[in-house]
């Protein structure tokens, strides 16, 4: 079964609101998570790190005000698209790292649609 | 700079095998890995490299060589459910453990 899970799988939210998509570690402690953005028939690009108890870390180009994550405890990422606009409809998706080497683990994606 | 490169698309026949290259410039390398992913869905883990050689797992086998910064995927006795993209992604050293940047992806059709 999923070992991180992320909900909602899909949004639609009003131009101009804010959404909130929560990545949870199931049966692991995750300190560190990741945030991915997919745009259709593009491949996966990071925009953040999210690092429990601490700010997350974004790479460049990513709009920190824009796209706010807080990593609260050590199993829930939580990703916040503030005053969404279309151009923000994308598929994202969350990974989180439950050791060295290749245990890396991906939530089941949610997709959002701004309107 | 991060920089990883795949062909955007394959086509194949169904029974046949098929390899999926992929080169790589990064800051560091601290792994790297093959995932499928198909439309709407997120990524699944197919292989993980580190050090050069040959990975098989089933119908699957990665190879890497870290000098040359080259990595393939081989798919033997294609099935249409291959059909898919397949992502190649990198870890660099000296970020997050296992903070991955993906290349383009490849879009592999398998026919009848």
């Amino acid at each position: 079964g999923a070992v991180v899970s992320q909900h909602p799988s899909w949004v639609i939210c009003k131009s101009g609101t804010s959404v909130k998509i929560e990545c949870r570690s199931l049966d692991f402690q995750a300190t560190t998570m990741f945030w991915y953005r997919q745009f259709p028939k593009q491949s996966l690009m990071l925009m953040a790190t999210s690092n429990e108890g601490s700010k997350a870390t974004y790479e460049q180009g990513v709009e920190k005000d824009k796209f706010l994550i807080n990593h609260a405890s050590l199993t829930l990422s939580t990703l916040t698209v503030t005053s969404a606009h279309p151009e923000d409809s994308s598929f994202y998706i969350c990974s989180a790292d439950r050791g060295a080497g290749n245990t890396i683990y991906f939530g089941e994606g949610s997709w959002l649609t701004v309107v | 700079g991060q920089n990883i490169d795949q062909p955007t698309e394959m086509t194949a026949t169904e029974g046949a095998i098929v390899q999926i290259n992929c080169t790589y410039q990064t800051s560091g390398f601290n792994g790297l890995f093959w995932y499928q992913q198909h439309a709407g869905e997120a990524p699944t883990f197919l292989s993980y490299n580190v050090l050069d050689g040959l990975e098989e797992k089933g119908r699957f086998s990665s190879f890497l060589s870290r000098s040359k910064g080259y990595s393939y995927l081989l798919l033997k006795e294609l099935q249409m459910k291959d059909s898919a993209s397949y992502l190649c992604a990198v870890s660099p050293f000296g970020g997050a453990t296992n903070k991955l940047i993906f290349g383009t992806g490849t879009l592999l059709a398998v026919q009848p």
